[in-house]
């Protein structure tokens, strides 16, 4: 399967510690976005990359949340001092450059703070 | 900034019953609207999407949804579910920046 993969699947972590995301997404795709989905509500978009340039980060929920795409490849998201309500499910997408293009999700990272 | 709702949030058919599911959103400029399905312990998957000319949009597996732009809806319809549509709904807006918003999902349940 060539899809957008994510680890780890799943992250316990203590509050005030930091964690860090990886996401690998479909080869050929340019676009990588960041979501954040808790337990009733849809997906909350957090930030995209097109290539290795962030183009949008404004909605990162506070400024303990950073991503990054070095490469322009592979992305991580990073929470430092994690805190109870960063719990949630981390979703990952890619798509193709284009205003119309879908995206493809991976599984998902579940992060539990203890 | 924008938003999209789902009024219908956990909804019970028998199989062969005829579907339709709600999304309006508050945008009133350029979008595409997009349908994804969350199949149990699967990932978000595209069911149908729309960008410009027809409104009526025809996806997988026998959905379709309509775009109407005078009431800023685009309303997911089956005319007979099976078991196996047993799954969450959500509906999804583009809009300008690029910006994705998902609504709160539609959780369907069809008894066999």
């Amino acid at each position: 399967d060539t899809g957008v993969s994510q680890n780890p699947r799943h992250k316990i972590t203590k509050r005030g510690q930091n964690v860090t995301f990886r996401c690998d997404p479909i080869s050929e795709h340019n676009r990588l976005y960041w979501y954040r989905q808790t337990l009733g509500q849809g997906p909350e978009f957090l930030t995209y990359f097109q290539n290795e340039a962030q183009l949008e980060k404004s909605r990162l929920l506070s400024d303990r949340f950073s991503a990054e795409r070095p490469k322009g490849s592979f992305s991580t998201l990073e929470i430092q001092r994690t805190e109870q309500g960063d719990s949630a499910m981390y979703l990952c997408a890619s798509s193709s450059t284009g205003f119309s293009q879908p995206q493809h999700f991976g599984d998902g990272t579940r992060l539990s703070i203890l | 900034a924008q938003s999209v709702s789902q009024h219908n949030h956990h909804v019970i058919l028998s199989e062969a019953a005829s579907l339709e599911l709600g999304c309006n959103y508050s945008y009133g400029g350029t979008v595409n609207l997009f349908w994804y399905v969350q199949y149990p312990g699967q990932h978000l998957q595209l069911l149908l999407k729309y960008f410009s000319g027809d409104p009526l949009v025809k996806g997988i597996k026998g959905f379709e949804a309509e775009f109407i732009k005078s009431k800023f809806s685009f309303n997911l319809r089956k005319p007979s579910v099976q078991w196996s549509d047993t799954a969450e709904y959500f509906c999804a807006v583009n809009g300008p920046g690029n910006q994705f918003y998902f609504g709160t999902g539609t959780s369907l349940t069809v008894i066999p």
